[in-house]
């Protein structure tokens, strides 16, 4: 079964540069999340998109910004990279309007690292 | 507000011994509940999930976990440890408040196996 695809699966960046890191979730899924793992911690909720429209914002920095295409691919913007940005960035998708939007489905992740 | 506790950040098991990872849950409404599993440079993959119904429920990879509302618990269990679970194990609580499925995730579990 197609499962959620993120690209680039790693990525290195300086700071105070910028990274664009994508999702493509499972196909008919309409919801996407965006988590972020910090090294030995657990996934923190970011932000996430129903049918293109924010549906909830979690600890997302005002330096990042995200958004959802009419293809239902989502990517996550982020500027002014930090040290502490060096994380692991997963992506979920879901599908709410199809009645399973209890299950999240988590793509592979995005390593960022910052030097 | 939801909030999950796993007690023991590791667990160490003999290949062929009981696995069990405990998992406390705080939630204001009926929760819905997951075990997620995390190998090295990986995505979380879901093992298994409590909605409604059964409060023993079965996973993947023969793992099982059982709700109990009484003691706000819900943890997991594999009868007979394999090497290849060693693994990070990831417990969450969402509440489906509103229409949010956002999950809330404990800190994690890592699983030792020895040989």
């Amino acid at each position: 079964a197609a499962g959620v695809i993120q690209s680039p699966r790693h990525l290195i960046k300086e700071k105070r540069e910028t990274a664009t890191l994508k999702c493509y979730p499972i196909p008919r899924h309409d919801t996407v999340y965006w988590y972020q793992q910090g090294p030995g911690q657990d996934p923190q909720f970011l932000i996430s998109f129903y049918e293109k429209m924010q549906s909830d914002k979690g600890s997302i920095p005002d330096r990042f910004s995200a958004q959802q295409f009419s293809d239902y691919h989502s990517e996550l913007n982020m500027s002014s990279l930090e040290l502490g940005d060096s994380a692991l960035y997963f992506c979920a998708s879901s599908s709410l309007a199809g009645g399973k939007g209890i299950t999240q489905y988590f793509g592979p992740g995005t390593r960022l690292t910052v030097l | 507000a939801q909030s999950v506790t796993q007690l023991g950040s590791h667990v160490s098991v003999s290949e062929g011994a009981l696995v069990l990872l405990r998992c406390n849950y705080s939630s204001s409404v009926p929760p819905y509940l997951f075990w997620y599993v995390q190998y090295p440079n990986q995505g979380l993959q879901l093992l298994l999930k409590y909605t409604t119904g059964a409060t023993l429920v079965k996973g993947i990879n023969g793992f099982e976990a059982e709700f109990k509302k009484s003691e706000t618990s819900f943890h997991l269990t594999k009868p007979s440890a394999h090497m290849s679970d060693a693994a990070e194990y990831f417990c969450a609580v969402s509440e489906g408040s509103g229409g949010s499925y956002i999950p809330t995730f404990g800190r994690g579990t890592s699983l030792i196996v020895h040989p």
